[in-house]
């Protein structure tokens, strides 16, 4: 069965200090890929999403997103992060042949410390 | 409305009872979805609908579980005689193709089993 494996359950840093959360996934067809935050008390909102083209992805707040391809991974980064960035992040996979469902993988809680 | 919303927020049971939570879709968002997120985990799927169409309920766990969108707007998911494992987040989502069927998420209802 095809799986979604982040490989950082908790991350804990500093304001400014650069970020880089890793996702990899075991389906070999075509894929879209997207990563999700969610904020203390909020709901799931979208961060940036990858379908095609340019494999190097910018979406809100700073954060991009490289697919690459041989690797099967769509690592998620930030330069810079600040306290606002405290939140848990997921990394999603949709195989194209699977249909619309996501396959999520099961979180990175990152905090920032001030 | 502007986003995904779902009722209630908070359910508590007693097991044995039976539940039903409702999710009101961004309007004209064709594709509705159903996932499930137990503590500490990321989401899985449970179903599936296009307009009134439920197209995939592979990921339902048990034939307690079933869920409708008799109008192909508002979905109610209903959980038989709940059990203490059912306890979890409830968090629906929609689509359209006009996004790329990029998933947009409601807030969740969370289900505790007593």
């Amino acid at each position: 069965a095809q799986s979604v494996s982040q490989h950082n359950h908790h991350v804990i840093l500093s304001e400014a200090a650069s970020l880089e959360l890793g996702c990899n996934y075991s389906y070999g067809g075509t894929v879209n890929l997207f990563w999700y935050v969610q904020y203390p008390g909020q709901h799931l909102q979208l961060l940036l999403k990858y379908f095609s083209g340019d494999p190097l992805v910018k979406g809100i707040k700073g954060f991009e997103a490289e697919f690459i391809k041989s690797k099967f991974s769509f690592n998620l980064r930030k330069p810079s992060v600040q306290w606002s960035d405290t939140a848990e992040y997921f990394c999603a996979v949709r195989p194209k042949a699977a249909g619309n469902k996501l396959t999520f993988g099961g979180g990175t809680r990152v905090l920032v410390k001030p | 409305g502007a986003g995904v919303s779902q009722s209630p927020r908070y359910k508590v049971a007693k097991r044995g009872q039976d539940v039903a939570l409702r999710c009101d879709p961004i309007s004209g968002h064709v594709s509705l979805f159903w996932y499930q997120q137990a503590l500490g985990q990321g989401p899985e799927f449970l179903t599936y609908f296009q307009n009134e169409a439920q197209l995939d309920k592979s990921g339902l766990p048990s034939d307690r579980f079933f869920a409708e969108r008799p109008e192909g707007s508002v979905s109610t998911l209903k959980i038989q005689r709940t059990q203490q494992e059912d306890s979890a987040v409830y968090l629906c989502a929609s689509s359209s193709p006009n996004e790329r069927e990029t998933q947009f998420f409601g807030p969740g209802t969370r289900l505790t089993v007593l």
